[in-house]
């Protein structure tokens, strides 16, 4: 069965500085790998996705994530955070075999940026 | 292009009565998956229809229940209704097999059971 874990519910940053959100899974095999935002009161928006091609995967809003197979992990950066970008941070993972039937998520990271 | 649409936006019920929420989905897909997500929680799957038929099931008991329609659109129905159903429901749409064209999420229905 598939799993995600995001290390840390509540991830603070101060404005410009990095931000990394971190993301594991664990599958039998490399799934199809997702980073969704969800602002207060709004459904989930799509940041980016990793479905095999380059590891390293650019989204919107600056964010990336690199697929890192020997580490299991699927961890977001952006080199500057701004105001934004606070929200809430899901990664998810689907499998190849039978994509869109399980998908399965994290518990979610809050992101806070200081000013 | 018409995003994922969900009603009512909110929903208050009492424990054991019936509930359906509605989801429109974004124009040219044809498969809604329905997710809860309690508070503080990460969406949990409930289950995916696709040509009018369940496609997959989490682990949700019976009283959920589903339906789409020839256009798209879906339906989630619970029944006999839990304190521990109020949650916010989301429904998400893409085009079947595609992982190219993954799911994308509508507002959400936020229901309350009293």
């Amino acid at each position: 069965a598939q799993s995600v874990t995001q290390l840390g519910s509540h991830v603070s940053v101060s404005e410009g500085a990095l931000v990394l959100l971190r993301c594991n899974y664990s599958s039998s095999v490399p799934p199809y790998l997702f980073w969704y935002v969800q602002y207060p009161n709004q459904g989930l928006q799509l940041l980016l996705k990793y479905t095999s091609a380059a590891t390293l995967v650019k989204g919107i809003n600056g964010f990336e994530a690199e697929f890192k197979k020997s580490e299991t992990s699927f961890h977001l950066t952006k080199p500057s955070a701004h105001m934004s970008d606070a929200a809430e941070y899901f990664c998810a993972v689907s499998p190849r075999d039978n994509y869109g039937q399980n998908f399965v998520f994290g518990p979610g990271t809050r992101l806070s940026v200081l000013p | 292009e018409t995003g994922v649409t969900q009603s009512p936006t909110h929903l208050i019920k009492t424990r054991g009565q019936q509930v359906t929420l509605r989801c429109s989905s974004q124009s040219g897909h044809n498969t809604v998956s329905w997710y809860q997500q309690a508070l503080g929680q990460g969406p949990q799957f409930i289950f995916q229809y696709y040509r009018e038929e369940e496609n997959g099931r989490g682990n949700f008991p019976p009283r959920f229940s589903g339906l789409q329609f020839p256009n798209y659109s879906s339906e989630l129905n619970v029944n006999a209704l839990e304190l521990d159903d109020s949650a916010l429901y989301l429904c998400a749409s893409s085009l079947y097999g595609t992982v190219q064209e993954t799911q994308y999420f509508g507002p959400g229905t936020r229901l309350l059971v009293l």
